[in-house]
């Protein structure tokens, strides 16, 4: 059965980029499309993005401009960059197996954007 | 994008009745090539991550129970609790994927009455 596990920071300061690792364990990176879902406090998910095990990616628009997801298979980890970011990006981030609908969810992180 | 809305926002039903989320989509989900419906289901309880219910509108994920079902045309779609039972409270999300960015539904809390 496969795992997610999401890591980095809690805490990013406004206009920083915030970098989250996603770690795959019981399977391999190697098969399938994995994706970034955030939930900010009160509101409904919202989906970043999804990579290829090959590199090939896929964004939300709305988000696309600050937003990168590459893949490390040599360490089964695929990763989040999000540029310029402010308050708004406040939320539980999940790194998630799939790129429509997710059959395996990480048990998520939070990050706060704050000074 | 495409907008999901659900209804209603909450409801509260007693042990062993059934409870009913309905689901609603800007535009139709339904795929004419392969005559699929790209939408699933979501259960989520408090501090844990959304788990998988139904994908495919209809298709059950393996390990959930028989009393869930999805159902559904186009962009009317349906969750289906029939037999209520404690460890069911949750908020329940559907989500379209049928085009990009996926959205998702603003979630359904059920509550036992």
């Amino acid at each position: 059965q496969v795992q997610l596990q999401e890591s980095g920071p809690g805490l990013v300061k406004p206009s920083e980029t915030l970098s989250l690792t996603c770690t795959v364990s019981g399977g391999s990176i190697s098969a399938n499309y994995w994706s970034w879902i955030r939930q900010p406090p009160g509101k409904r998910l919202e989906w970043i993005g999804y990579i290829h095990f090959s590199g090939s990616t896929n964004y939300n628009p709305s988000l696309k401009s600050r937003v990168t997801i590459s893949v490390d298979t040599s360490r089964n980890q695929f990763s989040l960059k999000m540029t310029s970011v402010t308050a708004a990006d406040t939320a539980v981030y999940y790194c998630v197996r799939g790129r429509g609908s997710a059959d395996s969810w990480g048990q998520g992180t939070l990050v706060t954007v704050s000074s | 994008d495409i907008v999901m809305t659900q209804s209603p926002d909450s409801l509260a039903v007693s042990l062993g009745e059934r409870a009913t989320i309905n689901c609603r989509s800007s535009q139709s989900l339904l795929y004419t090539s392969n005559l699929k419906r790209y939408l699933a289901w979501y259960q989520q309880k408090p501090g844990q991550p959304p788990k998988l219910l139904i994908y495919w509108a209809y298709t059950r994920e393996s390990g959930v129970p028989d009393r869930f079902s999805g159902s559904g045309s186009e962009t009317d779609f349906t969750l289906t609790i029939s037999s209520l039972q404690a460890e069911d409270v949750a908020v329940y999300y559907c989500q379209q994927y049928y085009s990009i960015p996926p959205t998702f539904g603003q979630g359904t809390k059920v509550e036992i009455k």
